[in-house]
């Protein structure tokens, strides 16, 4: 089963909303990541989880917190969102290290 | 760092073979994964050369020269649904990894 779960599939929210991407996996992988891709480009790395801890954030605004509350987990918490940060937000899982990460479908995220 | 280039777009026709070639610049190299995506979809996972040589899964090839800082993808027997954008990608340290601009392969009858 190399299978990593999102949802939702699409959202719409305004500048002032706040709203919560989730993201599962059931492969034991320890290391979840969270990207954002725009259109015609390679998807860009936002977080990296490594055992559950934030091990790698890629100066990335406040705007987004994410959060691993176990190993299958991870939240992406949107707040005060800009209409740039419309994209496709995929989430990732891999055992970690150099080992081949597993994207999700990916939450397609609109900010009006 | 790392730096990857691949070609920005691909025609092929359908029934034909084409190579997706990825030319890379790294600090630091540990292999070359390829993903396939759809328009409106997911990166979907391909195929990873650790090693330098071909890779074989199904109408799907890849290889791996380390000493060219090279790598291709070669997909057989052109179908319709194989028109997608096609990344390479090279894992780095700290479970970063670094992606090739992608290249949009389109398929015609």
């Amino acid at each position: 089963d190399t299978e990593v779960t999102q949802t939702p599939k699409h959202l719409v929210m305004g500048m002032t909303n706040k709203k919560s991407l989730k993201c599962e996996q059931h492969m034991g992988h320890r290391a979840m990541y969270w990207y954002k891709q725009k259109a015609k480009k390679p998807p860009e790395l936002m977080f990296v989880y490594s055992y559950e801890k934030l091990s790698i954030n890629e100066s990335v605004p406040s705007r987004f917190s994410p959060e691993c509350p176990n190993s299958s987990l991870l939240n992406l918490h949107l707040h005060a969102l800009q209409p740039e940060d419309s994209a496709l937000y995929l989430c990732a899982s891999s055992q970690g290290g150099t080992d081949t990460q597993y994207f999700g479908p990916g939450t397609r995220l609109t900010v009006l | 760092g790392q730096s990857l280039e691949q070609p920005s777009e691909v025609t092929a026709v359908e029934g034909a073979i084409v190579q997706i070639n990825c030319t890379y610049q790294t600090s630091g190299f540990y292999g070359l994964s390829w993903y396939q995506q759809h328009d409106g979809g997911a990166p979907t996972f391909l195929s990873y050369n650790a090693l330098d040589g071909l890779e074989e899964t199904g109408r799907f090839s890849s290889f791996l020269s380390r000493s060219d800082s090279y790598g291709y993808l070669l997909l057989q027997e052109l179908q319709m649904k194989d028109s997608a954008s096609y990344f390479c990608a090279a894992p780095g340290g700290y479970q970063k990894v670094t992606f090739g601009i992608g290249t949009k392969l389109q398929v015609i009858p």
